[in-house]
């Protein structure tokens, strides 16, 4: 079984900086497991932010971005704002079609 | 514009079978894997599998599969998620979500376009 961990929650001040980080368990993060990560609020379907690890999906605004940090891969929120809050999940692409959530951090401004 | 719209509510009893939607509307229906995502009460997102409707080939997240059955119908461009015997262990929302494709560098491997999510209560 794999196991990605993310940090359970983070607040941040309006116009602050925030990191969140997705890890695995047993190994590194790479580019290989094409890191992508999601915003999802309540009542509402996820967002995709951020694919293939830094690449920012049409329309997401530039204060997200995204890298691998060490051994895992990093979401970074500078400038964040209200509408930020949320939970964010990082995905990361195993082999064979199958993909993997993290567990979220739920982010408060 | 690419659209998923998923089927409503769904209120069910342990034992029972069911069996939700997933509509695409906006693109090439064929083309496109469709993943499905379990929400359960206060948690997260958990990636049940995925399905490809141009030959139905399926990949399955480690603890779903022998639980859930994917299936589509082509001529309704529609994916569907299918339970034999509901456990209440199943309440949850169940969003169906498009694998993009680029078709400039032949990047797959994120969901680029979501349905807006079925509550199933057992």
């Amino acid at each position: 079984q794999t196991v990605v961990t993310q940090e359970p929650s983070f607040s941040v001040s309006p116009g602050g900086t925030v990191t969140l980080t997705c890890a695995l368990e047993s190994r590194s993060v790479s580019g290989a497991h094409y890191p992508s990560w999601y915003q999802h609020k309540p009542g509402r379907a996820p967002r995709i932010l951020i694919h293939n690890t830094s690449d920012r999906s049409s329309g997401v605004p530039d204060r997200f971005s995204a890298s691998l940090v060490g051994d895992k891969a990093a979401l970074t929120i500078t400038g964040a704002q209200a509408d930020d809050e949320g939970h964010y999940y990082c995905s990361l692409y195993l082999s064979e079609g199958i993909f993997v959530f993290g567990p979220g951090t739920e982010v408060t401004v | 514009e690419v659209r998923l719209v998923q089927s409503g509510a769904e209120v069910t009893k342990p034992g029972e079978s069911l069996k939700i939607s997933c509509q695409a509307s906006g693109y090439v229906f064929a083309n496109y894997w469709i993943g499905w995502v379990r929400q359960r009460p206060e948690k997260g997102l958990e990636w049940m599998g995925i399905i490809y409707p141009g030959d139905s080939d399926k990949r399955f997240g480690p603890s779903f599969e022998g639980q859930v059955t994917f299936s589509v119908d082509k001529s309704v461009n529609t994916a569907y998620l299918q339970w034999d015997s509901l456990k209440a262990s199943d309440t949850a929302i169940y969003y169906c979500a498009r694998r993009a494709y680029n078709w400039n560098d032949g990047q797959t491997h994120w969901f680029d376009a979501w349905g807006q999510g079925t509550l199933v209560t057992v």
